[in-house]
C-alpha cells in the first residue's frame, strides 16, 4: 500500500540552525511528493512539492528532492527562524479518481531565539 | 486569493448530539475532503467526494456522514456524537488535476464531545 513515514517530533533548535526533518515513503506507481506547514491555529498550507523522481522543490528557504533510490523526500533550511516554528507534515498522491492525499504523522518544530 | 471556510472554529457538544461540520469553498473544486487530527496520528480521511452528490468513505468513516448538495459545500454530520470524536477536523478541497493537485484547508474545527 502507499505509506508516508516521517521523523518523530518534537524537533528544537537554536535560531539559524540547520533543520533535515526525514521523510521516507512507499508507494505503488509514480507518486508526487509534497510538504505541508501548520502554523498555531491555522489549517495546513502547500510548504513545496515534487512530482517526478529528481524534482527539487524549494519555497520559503525550505529545500526537499524526490529521491526515488531512496524513496525519500527529506526537508531541508540551511538557517531556520523562530517563525519556522510549525508542525510539518510530509505526504503523498498516486493518481486516483479523487486523487487522495496520504500524510505523514507530523513533525513539531520549535525554534528558541 | 483562494478559500475553504469552516463554519466554527470550536464547538462543545453532548454526547448523543447529531453535530453539523459544515465547509464551504470558493474555488469551484470538484474534490473535497474530511479529516481528523489527532495528536500523533496526523491527518486521517474520513470522507471525500469527487463531485456533487457523490462520495466515498476514506480511512475512518465509522460514526461519520456527509452530504454534498452543492458543489462549494462539504457538510460532515455525526450521527451520534461521542467522547472518542473529539479531535480537530480539517476540510480540504482541490481540482483533483493531478499535475497540481494541491489540497488547500481551511483553519480546521476543533470539536469537544462531552
Amino acid at each position: 500500500g502507499n505509506s508516508v513515514t516521517q521523523m518523530e517530533g518534537p524537533v528544537t533548535l537554536s535560531e539559524e540552525a540547520f533543520l533535515t526533518i526525514n521523510c521516507t515513503y512507499t508507494a505503488t506507481g509514480y507518486p508526487s511528493l509534497f510538504w505541508y506547514v501548520q502554523y498555531p491555529g491555522e489549517g495546513l498550507q502547500l510548504l513545496l512539492k515534487a512530482t517526478k523522481a529528481d524534482d527539487k522543490g524549494s519555497n520559503k528557504g525550505f529545500e526537499a528532492t524526490y529521491r526515488k533510490e531512496t524513496t525519500s523526500f527529506h526537508l531541508e533550511k540551511g538557517s531556520v527562524q523562530v517563525s519556522d516554528s510549525a508542525v510539518y507534515f510530509c505526504a503523498l498522491s498516486v493518481y486516483s479518481s479523487a486523487s487522495k492525499i496520504i500524510f505523514g504523522s507530523g513533525t513539531r518544530l520549535s525554534i528558541r531565539p | 486569493d483562494v478559500k475553504v471556510t469552516q463554519s466554527s472554529r470550536y464547538l462543545v457538544k453532548r454526547t448523543g448530539e447529531k453535530v453539523f461540520l459544515e465547509c464551504v469553498q470558493d474555488m469551484d473544486h470538484e474534490n473535497m475532503f474530511w479529516y481528523r487530527q489527532d495528536p500523533g496520528l496526523g491527518l486521517r480521511l474520513i470522507y471525500f467526494s469527487y463531485d456533487v452528490k457523490m462520495k466515498e468513505k476514506g480511512d475512518i468513516p465509522e460514526g461519520y456522514s456527509v452530504s454534498r448538495e452543492k458543489k462549494e459545500r462539504f457538510s460532515l454530520i455525526l450521527e451520534s456524537a461521542s467522547t472518542n470524536q473529539t479531535s480537530m477536523y480539517l476540510c480540504a478541497s482541490t481540482t483533483g488535476e493531478l499535475a497540481k493537485n494541491i489540497q488547500y484547508f481551511g483553519a480546521g474545527t476543533r470539536l469537544s464531545v462531552l
